[in-house]
């Protein structure tokens, strides 16, 4: 156990559907990172958010978004899902000494 | 970000060390090398990270040029769990703007590292 949570490990759902993922980070981390991986992508940056603050954008679409609650959990909302959007998507926290912890990630399977 | 080149491939016998290389030619003083690893369905695990001194910890050794411009991670004993893509990475300083860090992790391709019985 990495200590950062996702929710839900699988999400299978239609096409023009919206779904929500959760991260909690590892307790006393500040930020959350959100990443897709797909086959032929890679690990790809999508957002950032520090305390509750967006701090960076990497390549996210219009049709994501995602927020940070006071309680430091993030979600990541997914709207209008086309089969391309199938993908592993992980969250990752930090800590003050740098290294960076990943969750086990949610896969959303888009048919 | 800065950019770095690793083999896309690796093979290694259990038991033996590997010396997994990474370039990195446009690293700039103040980038961190971080080397994290992903095994097939799971999230990419931390392994080890430096500025300019080589560092040990568990997991591996991770020894840096004296230009930094290349890094190699050292696994001294590979076993069969440590099959899995790694990862070299280059991190700049935790940038404090409007009181956040924005010290993003920007993944390239990775080596993907075959283990032997």
């Amino acid at each position: 156990d990495s200590g950062v949570t996702q929710t839900p490990k699988h999400l299978i759902t239609a096409t023009g559907q919206r779904v929500t993922l959760r991260c909690s980070p590892r307790s006393g981390d500040l930020s959350v990172y959100w990443y897709q991986q797909s086959l032929d992508q890679g690990l790809q940056f999508l957002i950032q958010y520090y305390n509750g603050e967006e701090r960076a954008k990497g390549n996210i679409l219009e049709r994501f978004s995602a927020q940070q609650f006071p309680d430091l959990h993030s979600e990541l909302n997914l709207s209008s899902l086309e089969l391309g959007d199938s993908a592993l998507y992980f969250c990752a926290s930090t800590a003050r000494d740098g290294g960076y912890t990943f969750g086990s990630g949610t896969r959303l399977t888009v048919v | 970000d800065a950019k770095t080149t690793q083999p896309n491939s690796m093979e290694s016998n259990e038991e033996e060390p590997v010396h997994l290389p990474c370039n990195h030619s446009t690293i700039s003083g103040t980038d961190y090398i971080h080397w994290y690893r992903q095994l097939p369905s799971q999230g990419p695990e931390y392994v080890i990270h430096g500025l300019t001194s080589n560092v040990n910890n568990r997991m591996a050794s991770l020894a840096i040029a004296e230009d930094r411009k290349s890094s190699t991670l050292i696994l001294h004993r590979a076993t069969l769990r440590d099959a899995a893509v790694y990862y070299c990475i280059l991190r700049g300083p935790s940038t404090m703007n409007y009181g956040g860090a924005t010290n993003k992790l920007i993944f390239g391709t990775g080596t993907l590292l075959a283990v032997q019985p």
